[in-house]
Order: structure tokens, then C-alpha cells, then sequence
């Protein structure tokens, strides 16, 4: 059981925008910021968004998050083939002193 | 270029003990948090450890608390993970990952490929 709740899966047709939901308690989200990881099978994570809603460079601007107390959520707008992955919000969890994962979304582009 | 390169997993009885590395290059090792992170067959991410610049801060994940050590060494840019009394649920692929602040936001910002670890008899 993931300290983080993000949904299992999801899907969308190219060019359609999709939303990840990411659950936390006042320990975790509500205290810090929130990172988001993409990973393809037999790969390691690349993180996507850090500081809730901030880019590293090369991240293409389709990619957004965003955070409102316990919650965050990540947007991919004009969604492409190549943006099936699993999906993981990250955070610090001060009563842990450990980092929290969500259990992952699986997101399908039919 | 920022690279971390694991090595050291393999497959190991229960009960057995296995010492992961990972090789740092491309950044200034010594000014940075590192963490430990591992991915069973199959599952999601988790969290196992992380120690400080300086060593003085350290800490484990429950699920592995007493039976594994994370060290670094800075003068040879490397961080460790000595797993004893290893256990099947501790088969996974096993990633250590940079801890970065931008601002005051903390992030693991780079990753390594991993290394696998497979316990079985």
C-alpha cells in the first residue's frame, strides 16, 4: 500500500489531454513539493516535474503539474503514442523522514 | 554529464548478503544527498534510504531497517548499499538517485539504470 493514492490506470487518444490524480496526507504533499517521474519498461525514472509545476529542461511543455493541499495532479495535453508510460508522484514525508511514491498510473494512448 | 552506473546485484540465497554500488560522475559527488530506491518485478517505486553529504544523516525505509547499511565513500565518488539477511521480497532492481534542491523543492533529479538483485535459493 503506496503512501501516495494515484489511479492504477488511465488512457486517451492522441491529441486528447489526460489528468494523473496524486493523494497525500498533511505530512507529505501538504508540506512539500510535489515531483512527478515518467518511466518506460526496463528503464529507470526521468523525472518529468519537480516543485509542483516546474519543467526540467528538455521536458516538452505538454507536460504540467499542479498541487491544492493534500493533492496534485499532472496534465498531458495533446497526448502522443509515445507518452504511454507509468506515471509516479514523489514527495518528502516529514512524520516518515523517507520519500513517499505513489503506486504508479499506467497511462494507455489508444 | 551526469552519470550514476550501479553494480554488485546478482542472485543470492535467502539469508544471504550482497554489497550494491554506484559510481558517480559528471557532478561535485561530495555536495549531494543520495538515496537508494527499488522497483520489484512488475511493481512501483520504493524508497530505502538515504545518507547526507557528510554522513551524519541517515535514514531507512521500515522494510529494511537493521539488515541494510547505506555509506558513501567522496573521495571515490561512490555510494554503497550492504544488504544483509536478504529476503525474496527484497528481489528488485535497485537505483540510486540524486537528491537535488531547487530552491527549497527537493528532488531526486538523476537515476541511475539499476542493479538487479534476485533472492532465491
Amino acid at each position: 500500500q503506496s503512501v501516495l493514492t494515484q489511479p492504477p490506470s488511465t488512457s486517451g487518444t492522441p491529441g486528447q489531454r489526460v489528468t494523473i490524480s496524486c493523494s497525500g496526507s498533511s505530512s507529505n504533499i501538504g508540506s512539500n513539493t510535489v515531483n512527478w517521474y515518467q518511466q518506460f519498461p526496463g528503464t529507470a525514472p526521468k523525472l518529468l516535474i519537480y516543485s509542483n509545476n516546474q519543467r526540467p529542461s528538455g521536458v516538452p511543455d505538454r507536460f504540467s503539474g499542479s498541487k491544492s493541499g493534500t493533492s496534485a495532479s499532472l496534465a498531458i495535453s495533446g497526448l502522443q503514442s509515445e507518452d504511454e508510460a507509468d506515471y509516479y508522484c514523489a514527495t518528502w514525508d516529514d512524520s516518515l523522514n523517507a520519500w513517499v511514491f505513489g503506486g504508479g498510473t499506467k497511462l494507455t494512448v489508444l | 554529464e551526469v552519470q550514476l552506473v550501479e553494480s554488485g546485484g546478482g542472485l543470492v540465497q535467502p539469508g544471504g548478503s550482497l554489497r550494491l554500488s554506484c559510481a558517480a560522475s559528471g557532478f561535485t559527488f561530495s555536495a549531494y544527498t543520495m538515496n537508494w530506491v527499488r522497483q520489484a518485478p512488475g511493481k512501483g517505486l520504493e524508497w530505502i534510504s538515504y545518507i547526507s553529504v557528510s554522513r551524519n544523516t541517515i535514514y531507512y525505509a521500515d522494510s529494511v531497517k537493521g539488515r541494510f547499511t547505506i555509506s558513501r565513500d567522496n573521495a571515490k565518488n561512490s555510494l554503497y548499499l550492504q544488504m544483509n539477511n536478504l529476503r525474496d521480497e527484497d528481489t528488485a532492481r535497485y537505483f540510486c538517485a540524486r537528491l537535488k534542491w531547487f530552491g527549497d523543492s527537493p528532488s531526486l533529479d538523476y537515476w541511475g539504470q539499476g542493479a538487479l538483485v534476485t533472492v532465491s535459493s
